[in-house]
């Protein structure tokens, strides 16, 4: 039973160029959730997805951040024109059906650490 | 809003001296509480969960966290540090109505020996 998968676990970016980071949810996981942590930070919420719809994406930068859940595939977080300041962790979350008390069961990946150079 | 706010950014015990990461939440309803440890490079760990059962909450590794409402805390203990308990911890709460989790600072815990 394979948890929350995310890959490259580590990602290095010359200035300018896109970035592509891949999330699979647990099996059974229809809910999908992009998080992101600056050194030295705490996480912080970009968006949360369900397949082929963004419920909230109310923490995702305005510019050059995109993110999908196909029906098909993992969810991908898409970073264009890559700057040093998106040098970051980037966390992948998934659970069942939130907003259920008695279900909060967030699983989370071990992140994709992205290094712009 | 709903937040928390972890009032140490460091903590250092010494191995086999009770461990307390603080935390305080603010929320207008009752909240939905979670302590999450990182170790270096690591992902994140769910330690234990209060979701508006009882109010002392027993978690994995021996830790456990108190929910007062009076004192609007949730703070983190355990009796006994051991070296491999030396990582970073989050207290996060559930907003969003749900659908997402706001993480508290972090205290990175130190353990000597």
């Amino acid at each position: 039973n394979a948890g929350v998968m995310q890959n490259p676990r580590h990602l290095v970016r010359r200035r300018g160029q896109e970035a592509r980071l891949r999330c699979s949810p647990m099996k059974g996981h229809s809910h999908v959730y992009w998080y992101r942590q600056l050194p030295e930070e705490g996480l912080k919420f970009m968006v949360y997805l369900q397949k082929e719809n963004i419920i909230d994406e109310s923490g995702m930068p305005k510019e050059r951040f995109s993110a999908e859940f196909p029906k098909e595939g993992p969810s991908i977080l898409r970073i264009q024109q890559v700057v040093r300041g998106d040098s970051a962790a980037y966390f992948c979350a998934s659970s069942r059906q939130p907003g259920q008390r008695q279900s909060y069961g967030y699983t989370f990946g071990s992140g994709t650490r992205l290094t712009v150079v | 809003a709903q937040s928390v706010t972890q009032l140490d950014s460091h903590v250092s015990v010494s191995e086999g001296t009770p461990v307390l990461l603080r935390c305080n939440y603010s929320s207008s309803y009752s909240p939905s509480l979670f302590w999450y440890v990182q170790h270096p490079n690591k992902g994140l760990q769910l330690l234990l969960k209060y979701t508006s059962a009882a109010t002392l909450v027993k978690g994995i590794n021996g830790f456990e966290a108190e929910f007062k409402k009076s004192e609007t805390s949730f703070h983190l203990t355990k009796p006994s540090a051991h070296m491999s308990d030396a990582a970073e911890y989050f207290c996060v709460i559930l907003t969003g109505g749900g659908n997402k989790l706001t993480f508290g600072t972090g205290t990175q815990l130190k353990v000597e020996l």
